[in-house]
Formats: structure tokens, sequence, C-alpha cells
């Protein structure tokens, strides 16, 4: 199984851009990276996905490095909603025909300032 | 409609006791999910229902017991639970197991409490 590496907290200015890095240099070539976040108290949100090129999407962008060891997941205008774990998960298939699931790492805990 | 919900928001049980955590999508999703998340600890997977099939069982206590009576809806049995199973369960769904997409829709999850 792939594993990530997340820095276990980061700050944030209101208003910046939030640069959120993860290691995942055992990915292999046909696995996914997910980006969710967990507000207190609340269920894991999706938030993006990629395999080899940058994505874009409302929430966020997730830039990932060529040899797709590493990525970034970037929130460009942080606001003191986005307070919140964000986590890095490579998906990870389980048996031959069970599918995918989502083994989460232990994340980032990302706190906004005003 | 795009939500899981899940109930009762609170539980607190006995060691004796048995209960039930309820879950329910209609987004027409063929996969669900039971995680436990522990304070402070990210969420681990317990179960993976696919097609109303037990598909993925990590190794959990046969104290838990899960039940998918039709796509929409998922139980979680709980009889003779221990004080450290104690946690909040979360509950997910997507459109199935398999592809390149595969985002999971959480609920709030259920805050259990074994005395």
């Amino acid at each position: 199984d792939a594993k990530t590496t997340q820095p276990t907290s980061m700050d944030c200015a209101e208003g910046r851009a939030a640069n959120l890095p993860c290691n995942h240099s055992t990915i292999s070539g046909n696995e996914y990276v997910y980006w969710y976040r967990q507000i207190h108290s609340q269920g894991p949100q999706y938030i993006i996905h990629g395999l080899k090129n940058n994505e874009t999407n409302e929430m966020a962008s997730l830039i990932i490095t060529e040899d797709r060891k590493s990525s970034t997941l970037i929130l460009p205008h942080a606001t003191l909603r986005d307070t919140a774990v964000y986590y890095c998960i490579v998906r990870v298939t389980w048996g031959s025909n069970s599918g995918y699931a989502l083994n989460f790492g232990k994340g980032t805990s990302l706190l906004v300032t005003p | 409609d795009t939500e899981v919900t899940q109930t009762p928001k609170h539980l607190v049980m006995g060691m004796t006791n048995k209960k039930s955590l309820k879950c329910e999508q209609h987004m027409g999703h063929r996969a669900m999910y039971w995680y436990k998340q522990k304070a402070k600890k990210p969420p681990e997977l317990m179960f993976v229902y696919s097609y109303e099939k037990l598909s993925i069982n990590e190794s959990v206590p046969s104290r838990f017991s899960p039940e998918c009576p039709n796509s929409s809806l998922l139980n979680l049995h709980l009889h003779a639970l221990q004080p450290e199973d104690s946690a909040l369960y979360l509950c997910a769904s997507s459109q199935d197991t398999s592809g390149s997409y595969n985002e999971q829709f959480f609920g709030p999850g259920t805050r259990l409490t074994v005395l």
C-alpha cells in the first residue's frame, strides 16, 4: 500500500493561499491521490483528486509533481471556515474483486487565523 | 439530494445492551461504508458493502454486525461492546467501489459512548 506523509499542523492567515504538502513516494502508476477534509465534529468531505495532471475545482487546486512522488493542495483564498484536518489519501485496492476504499493517514491540521 | 443521514446522533449504551446504528442515502449509490474514528485519530475502515453484499471486513470483532437490507440503507448492530469501542461511527456511500472516480459522501456520524 502506498503511504502518505503530511505535516502534523500548519497555520495560514485568512485571505492568503494555504499550500498543504503531501509525500507519497511509493505511489504506483495507477493509484490516484485524493484529498478530503474534516471540519471539527463533522464527517469528512471530498475536496479533489488526481492521477498525473494538475486539477482545479471550485474548492481547491491539486498540483502533482511529474514523478508523482508528492503533491500540494492549494486553497487559493483561505477563510476561517477552512480550518479543518486535511487528509491526503492514496486510494487502496482490497483484494482482486473487492474494489477500492480509502485508507486515511494522520492528516494535517490547518488553522486559518484572522 | 447529496446527503447521507445517520441516526442517532448520540448513543450511550451499557456493555450488555444491544443497539443499532442506521445510515441512509438516496443518491442511488451502490457502495456503502462504515468507519470508526477515535478522538484525534483518522477514520478507520470497518466494512464495505458493494451492491448490498459485504465485500470488505477489516477484521472487525463480531460484536459489530453490519447489515445492508437494501441499496439505500446500512445498519450496524452492536452487542456486548466494550468501553474502548466508544468512538464516532461514520457512514459513507459512493457510486460503487470500482473505477477511477470514487468520491465518498460521509454522514455526520454517530457519537457512541459505552459505559
